[in-house]
């Protein structure tokens, strides 16, 4: 069973601080990974992708990859509370259809 | 900024009934796929679509669910008997192709399905 583990939170942390999330998985067929941010009765939205070992930066948001620990994490910087969301780890395996296979999500609430 | 469109954004209907759930891709999208989330719990994999066939699909997706590319532009899933269980929200998303950097996958805003 191709499983991806978050834990729900809530994630609890101040405005400006960093908040980190994490993420890890069992399928090692899994070659992308992407993080999505998911609002309260909306849709999932793209906010990283990462391919390859070690860190991608876009803006306030790096990605981690460690695909010998099956392991992906979300760091973001200066949070702001338009940031409290679920987020969303996701693995895609090319060799399934393009199946992407989520995470329950942590839920993320930056307070004021 | 192109993205997935999805209608109706609500849908009830008595179990038994069989509902359509419509999508419009990105246009020069070529991956197609469904997922759908029961509410409070994890966004699942239904199906994904290319080149006019189904190139994956889950143990959710049985002999009730299907999938149609009817035209140049819609993509639907069709639920032949509804049940209560199958009351979700329902995405259809779209990727421009595999391969690295060209698979990332867009989700439209989704349809609310309650099966009374």
């Amino acid at each position: 069973q191709k499983e991806v583990e978050q834990n729900s939170g809530p994630l609890s942390v101040p405005e400006g601080a960093i908040a980190s999330l994490n993420c890890t998985y069992s399928d090692r067929g899994s070659q992308s990974f992407f993080w999505y941010r998911q609002y309260s009765g909306k849709s999932p939205e793209l906010i990283m992708s990462i391919y390859s070992n070690g860190d991608k930066e876009d803006g306030r948001f790096t990605a981690q990859l460690n695909k010998a620990s099956q392991y992906v994490s979300l760091l973001i910087r200066d949070s702001q509370p338009s940031d409290s969301a679920t987020y969303l780890c996701a693995a895609l395996n090319n060799n399934a259809g393009n199946m992407l296979t989520f995470g329950g999500g942590t839920r993320l609430m930056v307070k004021p | 900024e192109p993205e997935v469109t999805q209608t109706p954004s609500h849908q009830v209907t008595q179990m038994g009934q069989e509902v359509i759930l419509r999508c419009v891709p990105i246009s020069n999208h070529l991956y197609f796929y469904w997922y759908r989330q029961i509410l409070g719990q994890k966004v699942e994999f239904l199906v994904s679509f290319y080149n006019n066939e189904i190139s994956e699909k889950s143990e959710i997706f049985d002999d009730q669910f299907s999938v149609e590319r009817p035209d140049g532009s819609n993509f639907t899933l069709k639920i032949r008997s509804t049940k209560l269980e199958d009351s979700a929200m329902y995405f259809c998303a779209s990727s421009e192709a595999r391969g690295r950097y060209q698979e990332t996958q867009y989700f439209g805003p989704g349809t609310r399905l309650l099966v009374l």
